[in-house]
């Protein structure tokens, strides 16, 4: 199958910094690329879509000034979380669609001190 | 909110065929059903997805109830390695019908 990258795969920072985690796809050119959000035991949750080269589209309750999403090429997004507080902690992970097939990435853990 | 329905927890022993059950009785025409499964603290991985015909894979067999309202996930030799938790879902072609929206999904877990 398709394969999609996450990079970092973790990372620490402090509360008040800001944080850019990047997803490629590696073999594939994805028309849509999505984010979600892992708290811990729970299901994943869909943060937002992103099509090349526009906006992106938040879901309800979730602060796109807080997590900003570019989505430059058909190969690559990313997300960056500013201004990061503790309970941004969490495990975000990305995945991008081709077709009517959707992959993901391996995740990023993020843990704000 | 999820469209579908799946057990919480299920065994399965270590050779044997593990059967996982998924309800979507408002699934729309033009809807597919997709598993995934999420082994502890890594990214989802596609599994099998169909429409209305049955599929297999070298992964899984999926079998579709011809109303399409419920489906079934079939490992045929489950392996120790197929502990995950398995996830059921509905989604549309593209758009944003096409979002994946998780469930809590049913946690496998195979046994020796």
């Amino acid at each position: 199958g398709a394969v999609v990258s996450q990079h970092p795969s973790w990372v620490i920072c402090k509360s008040g910094t800001s944080v850019k985690i990047e997803c490629r796809s590696l073999d594939f050119q994805a028309t849509t690329m999505f984010w979600y959000r892992q708290f811990p035991k729970q299901s994943l949750m869909l943060m937002a879509t992103s099509n090349e080269g526009s906006k992106a589209t938040y879901e309800q309750g979730v602060e796109k000034d807080k997590f900003l999403i570019n989505h430059a090429s058909l190969t690559l997004s990313t997300l960056t979380v500013t201004s990061a507080h503790p309970e941004d902690s969490s495990f975000y992970i990305c995945s991008a669609r081709v077709g009517p097939e959707q992959y993901f990435g391996p995740g990023t853990r993020l843990t704000v001190t | 909110d999820a469209k579908t329905t799946q057990p919480p927890s299920m065994d399965c022993a270590e050779g044997r065929a593990a059967n996982l059950p998924c309800n979507h009785s408002t699934i729309s025409g033009n809807e597919y059903v997709y598993w995934y499964r999420q082994i502890h603290s890594q990214g989802p991985q596609y599994i099998i997805h169909g429409l209305k015909n049955n599929e297999t894979n070298e992964m899984a067999s999926l079998i579709i109830t011809e109303d399409r309202k419920s489906s079934t996930l079939i490992l045929p030799h489950a392996t120790l390695r197929d502990t995950a938790v398995y996830y059921c879902i509905v989604a549309g072609w593209g758009g944003s019908q096409g979002n994946l929206i998780f469930g809590k999904g049913t946690k496998l877990s195979v046994k020796p």
